[in-house]
C-alpha cells in the first residue's frame, strides 16, 4: 500500500485568505487526486494532479480557486484560494498503489473558514 | 452519468453479521471498492472487486457483486464495536481512474 501524509491536519482560516495543503506519498506513484468532503457528505473529486503538467479539473472546480501543483511522483499541493465559509470541508489527497487499481487516501486536512 | 447509492444507516448487534448494500448505474464500472471512515480519520481501503468477479472473501469481509443488477454488498462477519464507522462504496471505470463515491452508510454496532 501507499502511505500518504498531509499537512496541515487542520486549520482555521479567515475569509479571503488562501491555504496550501501538502500531500506526500512514501513511494513514487502514478496517479494522485484531490477530493473534497463537505460536512456530513460523501467525497467529490476536485482534480487529478498530473506530474509536470496542469491538473485536470472536474466540473464545478476551477484552477483559479484550487491551484494544484505536482512537481514529482511523490508530492502534490492543493491551494484553496480566496476562501469563504463554504470552503469549510475536509480535503483529502489520494494516490494509486503499486497496483494502479488500488487507491489510498491521506488522513485529510480539516479546514474551517470563519 | 455515474451514480452510486447506499442506504444511510445500519444498526447491528455485536457478534452478528452486517450487510451493507450499494447500487451503481454505470455498467462500464470495472473496479468496485469499499472504504471505511472512522470519526476524524481519512479513508481506509477495505477491499475491492473486479467486475469480472462475483465474490471476494478477505477474512471477516465478503464482497458480493451482481453485475446484472449493478448491486454490490459488503458483509462483515462477527461484527465488533470497532467496526462502527461510515462505509463508502466507490466505483472506477479503469485502473488509476478517479473514484465515484456513494453517500456512505453509517454503521452502529451495539454491545
Amino acid at each position: 500500500s501507499a502511505v500518504i501524509s498531509q499537512k496541515p491536519s487542520r486549520d482555521i482560516c479567515q475569509r479571503g485568505t488562501s491555504l496550501t495543503i501538502q500531500c506526500q506519498v512514501d513511494s513514487q506513484v502514478t496517479m494522485m487526486f484531490w477530493y473534497r468532503q463537505q460536512p456530513g457528505q460523501s467525497l467529490t473529486l476536485i482534480a487529478t494532479a498530473n506530474q509536470g503538467s496542469e491538473a485536470t479539473y472536474e466540473s464545478g472546480f476551477v484552477i483559479d480557486k484550487f491551484p494544484i501543483s505536482r512537481p514529482n511522483l511523490t508530492f502534490s499541493t492543493l491551494t484553496v484560494s480566496n476562501m469563504s465559509p463554504e470552503d469549510s470541508s475536509i480535503y483529502l489527497c489520494s494516490a494509486t498503489g503499486r497496483a494502479v487499481y488500488e487507491q489510498y487516501f491521506g488522513p485529510g486536512t480539516r479546514l474551517t473558514v470563519t | 452519468g455515474e451514480d452510486v447509492e447506499q442506504s444511510l444507516f445500519l444498526s447491528v448487534r455485536e457478534g452478528d453479521s452486517s450487510v451493507i448494500n450499494c447500487t451503481y448505474t454505470d455498467s462500464s464500472s470495472t473496479y468496485l471498492y469499499w472504504y471505511k471512515q472512522e470519526p476524524g480519520a481519512g479513508l481506509q481501503l477495505l477491499t475491492y472487486i473486479f467486475s469480472n468477479m462475483d465474490m471476494k472473501q478477505d477474512q471477516r469481509l465478503t464482497v458480493l457483486l451482481n453485475k446484472k443488477d449493478k448491486h454490490l454488498s459488503l458483509r462483515i462477519a462477527d461484527t465488533q464495536t470497532g467496526d462502527s464507522a461510515i462505509y463508502f462504496c466507490a466505483e472506477s471505470m479503469a485502473a488509476g481512474n478517479k473514484l465515484t463515491f456513494g453517500g456512505g452508510t453509517r454503521v452502529l454496532v451495539k454491545p
